[in-house]
């Protein structure tokens, strides 16, 4: 059973970069839709982009086109998410997860079922 | 981008109560793909309804989603202890993707 482990809690200055990654256990992620969900404290889910490896297509939510970079490396079955020019708003719990596969084999692009254990980012002077 | 509307905010239930959970987009949700995830403290969201009405693997047959176009709606049946947490429904059919902002069903 394929596992997301994220890196560690993270701590930043206003108008720095964080970079998150999401490596995949006891399986693979390239051949996959990875999204990345955050979710401030106390707020609901926020979808902010997504990657399929094999194609390194990407797709970002346009509030964070230019500011998010979503990339990742197959040989080390790794996705990163780099955020830029944080604020405090950008506090946050930082989650990957990926796509739904059914019992069948069907693959779901961008239903996420496998989840990362979280990411928290403080951004503060 | 589709802007997903959920009602009510919370819902006050009891065990064994049957909970109806809406979720109305702002716009049709093409395919309808829309799914519903529940989310407990401190734990990373489960997925429990795709496509509008499949279950995923493992969820029991108590959660129940329907609808199209609009509106969609996640019923749970008979509540279970377990089953007091934040429900999300989530729309994936067109980017930018979106989740509404959740319904909390508490004792």
């Amino acid at each position: 059973q394929v596992q997301l482990v994220q890196s560690g809690a993270e701590v930043k200055k206003p108008g720095s970069s964080v970079k998150v990654s999401c490596k995949a256990s006891g399986g693979s992620v390239n051949s996959y839709a990875i999204s990345w969900v955050r979710q401030a404290p106390g707020q609901g889910l926020e979808w902010m982009g997504g990657i399929v490896p094999v194609f390194a297509s990407t797709n970002y939510a346009q509030k964070f086109q230019g500011r998010v970079t979503i990339t990742a490396d197959q040989s080390a079955g790794t996705v990163y998410m780099e955020l830029s020019s944080l604020r405090s708003e950008d506090t946050a719990v930082y989650y990957c997860a990926r796509e739904y596969c059914d019992s069948g084999g069907s693959c779901y692009s961008w239903v996420m079922d496998v989840w990362g254990q979280g990411t928290t980012v403080t951004v503060s002077s | 981008e589709i802007v997903l509307t959920q009602s009510p905010g919370t819902l006050s239930l009891s065990p064994g109560d049957r909970a109806t959970l809406s979720c109305r987009a702002s716009q049709s949700v093409v395919g309808s793909y829309l799914a519903w995830y529940q989310q407990k403290p401190g734990q990373p969201p489960r997925l429990l309804i795709y496509g509008a009405s499949s279950r995923a693997t493992g969820i029991p047959d108590r959660f129940v989603g329907s609808g199209s176009g609009t509106d969609f709606t996640l019923t749970i049946s008979r509540l279970e202890p377990e089953d007091f947490a934040l429900y999300y429904c989530h729309h994936y059919g067109r980017s930018p993707f979106t989740f509404g902002p959740g319904t909390k069903v508490d004792v």
